[in-house]
C-alpha cells in the first residue's frame, strides 16, 4: 500500500557534521511537509512545498537548515552544521492539495536524529 | 493566539471505559477541517478521524467519534470501549480554508494511558 518513506530511520552524528534526511512522498501527492518533534516543543512545522515549490519555510533556522524538492518523488532536509539542539524526530508528511476538504496528511515513520 | 489547544497533558482510563480528549480551536475562517492523529510509542502518526466545518453530523470511525461543538469551537475526541492498544499520544490538528494543501496546525497532544 502507498506510504511515505523516510531515510535514514536513525542517525547519530557529531556536532558540526552535515545531516541529510530524505523523504519520498506518496505517488501523486503534490504537497510535502517537514515537521520536527521534540518533548519540549512538540510538533513544529519547518517547511512545506506544493508542486515542488516552497510555500513556507519560516519555521526553519535559515542559517543551518535547507529544504528542497529536486523532483516530485524526493524531498530533502539538510542541516549544516548540525548542533546538539537539533536532536529530534523529523517527520515528513505528504498530502493531496485539492478542494476535497477531508484529505489528511500522511506521515512517514520519521528520522530520529541525535547530534552528539 | 494558539490555533489548537489541548489542555490535558495526560489522561488515564480504565480498560473498556470511554474517554474524552479535549480540543479547542481558534479560527476566523468559516471553512476548516479538524483532524485527530494517534502516535503510539513506536512513533508513527496515524490518522484517526476528520470533521469538516460544514458537516452537520459528528464524525464517527469505529470506536472513535468526534464531539463537534462549532459555537464553542471544540472538537473533542471520544474513544469508546478503551483498549490497551489505545495507550498513545493523541494530537488534534486544524487546517484552514478549502485548499487541502494548506498547512496543519497541531496541538501539544494528550498522553492517554489505558489501565487494565
Amino acid at each position: 500500500d502507498a506510504r511515505v518513506t523516510q531515510t535514514p530511520r536513525h542517525k547519530v552524528t557529531e556536532m558540526g557534521q552535515e545531516v541529510t534526511m530524505r523523504c519520498q512522498p506518496i505517488l501523486g501527492h503534490n504537497t510535502v511537509f517537514w515537521y520536527r518533534q521534540t518533548m519540549m516543543q512538540g510538533l513544529e512545522l519547518l517547511a512545506y512545498f506544493r508542486n515542488r515549490a516552497p510555500l513556507d519555510d519560516s519555521g526553519m533556522p535559515k542559517d543551518r537548515f535547507s529544504a528542497e524538492m529536486p523532483d516530485a518523488t524526493l524531498a530533502t532536509l539538510k542541516i549544516q552544521p548540525s548542533e546538539p539542539r537539533d536532536s529530534a524526530v523529523y517527520f515528513c508528511a505528504s498530502g493531496l492539495g485539492s478542494l476535497v476538504m477531508n484529505n489528511e496528511q500522511f506521515f512517514g515513520p520519521g528520522t530520529r536524529l541525535t547530534v552528539l | 493566539a494558539q490555533k489548537i489547544t489541548q489542555t490535558q497533558p495526560g489522561m488515564f482510563v480504565q480498560e473498556k471505559e470511554a474517554v474524552t480528549l479535549d480540543c479547542t480551536y481558534d479560527t476566523s475562517d468559516p471553512s476548516y477541517g479538524l483532524f485527530w492523529y494517534k502516535q503510539p510509542s513506536s512513533g508513527e502518526m496515524i490518522f484517526l478521524i476528520y470533521q469538516g466545518s460544514y458537516d452537520q453530523q459528528n464524525a464517527t470511525e469505529g470506536r472513535y467519534s468526534l464531539n463537534f461543538q462549532k459555537a464553542r469551537k471544540s472538537a473533542n475526541l471520544v474513544i469508546s470501549a478503551s483498549q490497551l492498544g489505545d495507550s498513545a499520544m493523541y494530537f488534534c490538528a486544524m487546517r484552514e480554508g478549502w485548499d487541502t494543501g494548506n498547512q496543519f496546525y497541531f496541538g501539544t497532544g494528550t498522553s492517554l494511558t489505558v489501565i487494565p
